[in-house]
């Protein structure tokens, strides 16, 4: 099992309808990182999140990390179909330099 | 200001046959590191370099070499090709220092199919 996993793996969701990303990590986060990538393109950073409890907003994606900082959520609020693609969460290793990421969640919107 | 440059964008080899991913990034970054992505999946780390003459496995090597001789290139070389590695690539890079530590930039993807 990967050391980073998200829940669902896909959704569909009808325009305007909010939804939820999970990220559960094996591991204590010292910093989780949510990226989005439109299909076939390469990935765009979105959010970081470093505190526990810490939550942080851009326009209508809002993502948290919670206090023991093992799990991190992406809720965004009345999708738009611009919302589409895949999300995947990040996680830096300090000591190791390596830079990890979740199972991705596939996000379609129906208009 | 191109980023991460990634060549080539698509490539078909067949089995047994070799070949090298190329990356530049012309940001002075540090840190570079290789990922695949397969079809409906998240990336896993294949290889990372921390600067020239610096590198490290990632969560799946096999298969796999990289070199780092300067800062901006980190070729990623495949041996003797598989269908298993039939993928798509994305070479990452960031700087450790400063507001944007954590954020890695991305090159646009190379898409290998091994046949």
């Amino acid at each position: 099992s990967q050391e980073l996993e998200q829940s669902p793996q896909s959704l569909i969701v009808q325009e305007g309808k909010n939804l939820t990303i999970n990220c559960t990590s094996s591991k204590t986060l010292y910093g989780l990182y949510w990226y989005k990538q439109k299909y076939g393109e390469g990935l765009i950073f979105l959010m970081m999140l470093q505190k526990g409890g810490e939550e942080k907003s851009h326009e209508k994606i809002t993502a948290k990390l919670d206090e023991k900082k093992q799990q991190s959520s992406l809720h965004i609020t009345a999708s738009q179909p611009s919302h589409a693609g895949i999300y995947l969460c990040g996680a830096d290793r300090p000591g190791t330099y390596k830079y990890i990421f979740g199972t991705g969640t596939r996000l379609k919107v129906l208009a | 200001n191109a980023g991460v440059t990634q060549t080539p964008k698509f490539r078909i080899l067949k089995i047994g046959q070799s070949m090298t991913l190329q990356c530049t990034q012309d940001m002075n970054h540090n840190y570079m590191y290789w990922y695949r992505q397969d079809p409906g999946m998240g990336l896993k780390l294949i290889y990372y370099s921390v600067g020239a003459g610096i590198t490290d496995k990632g969560e799946v090597p096999n298969g796999y070499n990289v070199s780092r001789s300067t800062t901006e290139d980190f070729p990623l070389r495949l041996e003797l090709a598989a269908p298993s590695q039939t993928s798509v690539y994305f070479c990452a890079s960031r700087d450790p220092r400063g507001p944007g530590a954590n954020v890695l930039t991305f090159g646009a993807g190379s898409r290998l199919t091994v046949l």
